[in-house]
């Protein structure tokens, strides 16, 4: 079965620094996507990052970066410069190839940016 | 392009009522899917469709039914609402391998009393 932990329900950085979102995940097929989206408080689901599971780079896009680790199954999201408008809830999400056309999320992260 | 929508934005129902929602993408995407939100859960797959006239069961069907009209729309149906389905539910879409994202609609709020 394919799954999605996140085990920080709620982080806190001060504005200007870095934060890291833990995601895991578990699956056992070798061909898979993970991706991250931000769901601000008015509900939309925002697309920020994509990684394959054969990608050899991390991903990157502006301030949002993807520390992948494949041997531990890791995919963290490194946000730099944190700015107020990043106070969002973060979802972690896999996606695999042979695994109908479903996607897996997480439970979410809560970033809260302190002024 | 619009994107996806849903409609509608808002809604209450007593229990046992029926409605369907709606959702419409103008983005030729064969995938489509009908999640649901509830706090603290993260989003749970309720149905799919990977192409027109196929749909297929997610994580939590039990008390819903899909209907994928044609390319552009997928409906959701609540038969007889119960207060357990209270929950913001979200239309996707996306193309079909496992590099492409999802793109999500607006999402419907629904309580059920």
């Amino acid at each position: 079965a394919q799954k999605i932990t996140q085990t920080q329900p709620g982080m806190f950085v001060q504005e200007k620094e870095a934060v890291t979102l833990d995601c895991t995940y578990d699956t056992s097929d070798p061909s898979y996507g993970l991706f991250w989206y931000k769901q601000p408080s008015s509900g939309e689901m925002i697309f920020l990052i994509y990684q394959g599971s054969y990608d050899q780079q991390n991903a990157t896009e502006g301030r949002y970066s993807l520390n992948f680790q494949k041997a531990r199954k890791s995919a963290n999201l490194v946000i730099s410069a944190s700015q107020l408008g990043d106070s969002a809830m973060y979802f972690c999400a896999m996606r695999v190839d042979n695994y109908g056309q479903n996607f897996v999320f997480g439970p979410g992260t809560r970033l809260s940016v302190l002024p | 392009n619009a994107g996806v929508t849903q409609t509608p934005k808002f809604q209450v129902l007593k229990t046992g009522q029926s409605m369907t929602l709606q959702c419409a993408q103008d983005m030729n995407h064969n995938s489509m899917y009908w999640y649901r939100q509830d706090p603290g859960m993260g989003l749970r797959l309720i149905y799919y469709s990977a192409s027109e006239g196929t749909t297929d069961k997610g994580e939590v069907p039990n008390g819903y039914n899909v209907s994928r009209l044609n390319k552009r729309e997928f409906s959701l149906r609540l038969e007889s609402a119960a207060p357990s389905q209270t929950s913001v539910y979200f239309c996707a879409s996306g193309r079909d391998r496992a590099t492409y994202e999802q793109y999500f609609g607006p999402g419907t709020r629904l309580t059920v009393t």
